[in-house]
């Protein structure tokens, strides 16, 4: 089944203690890309992978990271992570770029306290 | 910079009757389009993308959307809700490497 992997679904966890939230497709996708949402706010862009080893910052990426080693995944890091990034994440990507059509994980929900 | 407005926050319909959520966009080319949904608890699902051709795009379950340059909206319409399309819908506008999502309206269908 095509897939877009996410995990953990949920974790809480305190400030500055380091996370990655894992991210892993199925379907051979170039293109790969995190995003959060938060109430009233929609779905903002954090950031992005055109293809292996090339990574882009989206609209929002201060205190995240991102690796692309392999193509088939893209961890986010959070290396000191702060109550502001308390939201909801997805993990989404397409077979090249954001004109076609994007897979979305079903989403890790992070609680920094 | 692009961006997308979506007005209504919240809209409640009743079952069996027709829908329209409203989405304006600004970009500075011709933008691709897109309305997307999400169901609580899921990742967000396409439902139709516009870039060119016909300006009446139909999509999956039901829907379709109408581009209109002049105004600069890509309305999301159904002639017939029903109960399981109460969900959140997002309107979306970009290019090749990036995407900017409105912030959603939420559908609420009453019997």
């Amino acid at each position: 089944e095509a897939q877009v992997t996410q995990n953990p679904r949920y974790l809480i966890t305190v400030t500055g203690k380091k996370l990655t939230v894992t991210c892993s497709q199925n379907m051979n996708h170039e293109y790969m890309s995190w995003y959060r949402q938060d109430p009233g706010l929609g779905l903002r862009q954090i950031y992005y992978s055109m293809n292996v080893e090339v990574t882009d910052k989206g609209d929002v990426p201060e205190g995240y990271k991102v690796s692309r080693k392999e193509k088939r995944n893209f961890p986010l890091i959070l290396e000191s992570p702060s109550p502001n990034q308390t939201s909801l994440y997805f993990c989404a990507s397409s077979l090249t770029g954001t004109t076609g059509e994007l897979f979305f994980g079903e989403g890790s929900r992070l609680t920094v306290l | 910079a692009q961006s997308v407005t979506q007005p209504d926050i919240h809209i409640t319909v009743s079952e069996g009757a027709s829908l329209e959520l409203r989405c304006n966009y600004s970009y500075g080319a011709t933008p691709y389009l897109f309305w997307y949904v999400q169901s609580p608890g899921q990742g967000l699902q396409l439902l139709l993308k516009y870039f060119s051709g016909d300006t009446l795009v139909q999509g999956i379950k039901g829907f379709e959307a109408e581009f209109k340059r002049s105004q600069s909206s890509f309305n999301l319409r159904k002639p017939s809700v029903h109960w399981s399309d109460a969900a959140e819908y997002f309107c979306a506008v970009g290019g090749y490497s990036t995407l900017t999502f409105g912030k959603g309206t939420m559908l609420l269908v009453s019997p």
